[in-house]
């Protein structure tokens, strides 16, 4: 596996289940980023994890939960989502935070039913 | 703050013909700048990177130069594709901030 790999690629998922996206990524970075994008709306940054530790957390609704056990890994945990969450969840990297260009997976498609 | 404008979409184009997309950008200090490319049902993909003024960033036979007097790094291409068709978006990142996108813009090639 090269660059940076997200799964599932795409959720179908009622409002009371819990699931989790997974990224992980075979650069050797040090930040790792998720983003949302929506239709129509710009690309919004949720959270941002540098050497493992949460640096930025974007008024996300408690409903999403982020985990980064290595600095290779990042998760999002879901649970009793809206159908509004309905969105293309992106996982980035990057050398540093705040430092150079990032590098996004493919994405999770999310449907929230 | 940083800011990314991008002129707004869709930009229809014919097959061969010539392509610009805007892009202007404000910034307290010295950005890099970068154009990222996302094609259907996929993530976004960097396209190209300049890192300083007057650098020309270039890829797939894109091209975009860092622009300071103008604050811009308009993207274009000589001759288009359908291959081409994907949404662009121009960013740029200072030192211990984090990346700015601009809202991004609609390319479509018509053969």
């Amino acid at each position: 596996e090269t660059g940076v790999t997200q799964t599932p690629r795409h959720l179908v998922m009622g409002m009371t289940n819990k699931k989790s996206l997974k990224c992980e990524q075979h650069l050797g970075h040090n930040a790792m980023y998720w983003y949302k994008q929506s239709a129509k709306k710009p690309l919004e940054l949720m959270f941002v994890y540098n050497f493992k530790e949460q640096t930025e957390n974007n008024s996300v609704p408690s409903r999403f939960s982020p985990e980064c056990p290595n600095s290779s890994h990042l998760f999002l945990h879901l649970h009793t989502l809206q159908p509004e969450d309905s969105a293309l969840y992106l996982c980035a990297s990057s050398q540093a935070s705040g430092a150079g260009e990032q590098y996004f997976g493919p994405g999770t498609r999310l449907t929230v039913t | 703050g940083n800011s990314v404008t991008q002129m707004e979409g869709p930009v229809t184009l014919s097959e061969e013909a010539f392509l610009t997309i805007n892009c202007t950008y404000t910034a307290t200090g010295y950005p890099s700048l970068f154009w990222y490319v996302q094609y259907p049902g996929e993530g976004l993909q960097l396209l190209l990177k300049a890192t300083k003024a007057d650098d020309k960033g270039s890829n797939k036979g894109f091209e975009a130069t860092y622009r300071k007097e103008t604050t811009s790094f308009h993207l274009e291409k000589g001759s288009v594709q359908v291959s081409d068709s994907a949404v662009y978006f121009c960013a740029l990142v200072e030192a211990g901030n984090m990346l700015t996108f601009g809202g991004g813009t609609r390319l479509m090639v018509k053969p």
